[in-house]
């Protein structure tokens, strides 16, 4: 089955600087990688995706980049701000009707003031 | 739109006993999702239904863990007997269909196994 791996475990910059998370699958069927904040007692909720017929995809503040040779993709958030303090999931979905998400571990990301 | 409603929000019961989830998706979505979250990890999908029908259960430790989602609306998650290691937030998620990728999550129920 499909393996996400996601670095790093955790995350500190300061106001105003850029984030990244990088997170690698293992199979190259995927086709679906979406990226997911999670606050703290909250569900998990969509903030950007990307498929793999698009090599990037920017909304606001956030832009998610994809690499599908060396099967990679990256969560990108510039003008870091306190509230985009959570933990940080991607996934990959494989093609096909079931749509099934396979998650990275996570990354706690701080934004310092 | 209401959001996926989950119930209870917390749960501590004692190992061996039994414990049951609730989980209302939002309105007219088909596709239903069970997950189990542990501290730390990324959530494990558990159980996927559609409409009344499961999709995959492959995952599901079927020897204490049960679902059911008979109406095709709300489903029951089940975990009979418990053990410490099922201590979890355990997340209900849902699509409007099959095909769909976007996946709508609930607030999740913390049990602790005591």
């Amino acid at each position: 089955g499909e393996n996400v791996e996601q670095h790093p475990s955790t995350l500190s910059v300061q106001e105003g600087d850029s984030a990244v998370i990088k997170c690698t699958y293992s199979d190259s069927a995927s086709n679906y990688f979406p990226w997911y904040k999670q606050e703290l007692g909250k569900g998990p909720q969509l903030i950007i995706d990307i498929r793999s017929n698009v090599g990037e995809k920017k909304d606001q503040r956030i832009a998610v980049t994809l690499n599908k040779t060396a099967k990679h993709f990256s969560l990108h958030i510039t003008e870091t701000q306190p509230e985009d303090s959570a933990v940080y999931f991607c996934a990959a979905s494989l093609s096909g009707s079931a749509r099934q998400l396979t998650f990275g571990s996570g990354t706690q990301l701080t934004v310092l003031p | 739109e209401a959001g996926v409603a989950q119930s209870p929000r917390y749960k501590i019961i004692e190992k061996r006993q039994s414990v049951a989830f609730w989980c209302n998706p939002i309105s007219g979505h088909a596709t239903l999702y069970w997950y189990q979250q542990i501290l730390g990890q990324g959530p494990k999908l558990l159980i996927q239904f559609q409409n009344n029908g499961v999709v995959d259960d492959s995952q599901l430790p079927k020897d204490r863990f049960s679902a059911e989602r008979l109406k095709g609306v709300d489903s029951t998650l089940k975990i009979q007997p418990a053990k410490l290691e099922d201590s979890a937030v355990y997340l209900c998620a849902s699509t409007l269909r099959l095909e769909n990728n976007e996946q709508f999550f609930g607030p999740g129920t913390r049990l602790t196994v005591l």
